[in-house]
């Protein structure tokens, strides 16, 4: 069972838009709608920011959206701010979970 | 509001087993609504999901790992336990307890512990 596979980094000025992807195959990610996002600053745990592919959980800023399209899912930070800089972890289940590589986000 | 925290020892050698215990408070660890599992993260480094327990005791674990592994849980304690045998440097790693809770977010790890960190060395 291999790490899904994120981008090392990316960045961008506030108030703009990322995206992250998460590639993984139709055996994870292309084969159930069972992705979730997290984001984890320095130090801390994780915190839960988009579950079922595209769902909010209660509190997280409708900046964060979920979406999937074959085998590869995204993660889009709308309208950027500088506490979203942080490392981001997609995560698919499929019988066991598989976490992605991390992404870290940088707010220019 | 229901938390979760790691404790165990912060120091184990090469070959011998790690042991770690999450105690849920605010909450029961006996609702069928939940299941409970333990996390890793190698310094610097990603996450690794390690296994699932469900209060009844029915688990899950990263095949990876099956072969060392073992989760059990502790009703009366409210508490989840893991074990890991056999450790060497690899292991190495911050530990987080987490929840899934099943009807709303179904696979997703919702409720996360603070993470204690393990070092495997003599």
């Amino acid at each position: 069972q291999s790490a899904l596979t994120q981008p090392r980094s990316v960045s961008g000025s506030p108030g703009q838009s990322v995206t992250i992807s998460c590639t993984g195959t139709s055996s994870d990610v292309g084969g159930y709608n069972y992705v979730s996002w997290y984001q984890q600053h320095p130090g801390k745990a994780p915190k839960l920011m988009i579950y079922d592919v595209s769902k909010r959980p209660s509190g997280v800023p409708d900046r964060f959206s979920g979406s999937k399209s074959g085998n590869t899912a995204s993660l889009t930070i709308s309208g950027l701010q500088a506490e979203d800089e942080a490392d981001y972890y997609c995560c698919s289940y499929a019988g066991s979970y598989v976490f992605g590589t991390g992404t870290k986000v940088t707010v220019l | 509001q229901l938390q979760l925290q790691e404790s165990g020892p912060g120091l184990v050698k090469p070959s011998e087993t790690l042991s770690l215990t999450c105690t849920v408070s605010g909450g029961s660890i006996s609702s069928s609504s939940y299941y409970w599992g333990w996390i890793r993260q190698p310094p610097g480094k990603g996450l690794e999901w390690i296994g699932s327990i469900y209060y009844s005791g029915s688990t899950y674990y990263n095949p990876s790992l099956k072969s060392r592994v073992t989760i059990s849980v502790d009703t009366s304690k409210n508490q989840f336990s893991l074990k890991l045998s056999s450790v060497t440097a690899a292991d190495t790693a911050v530990y987080y307890c987490a929840r899934t809770e099943l009807v709303v977010y179904a696979t997703a790890f919702d409720i996360w512990g603070q993470g204690t960190m393990v070092t495997v060395s003599s």
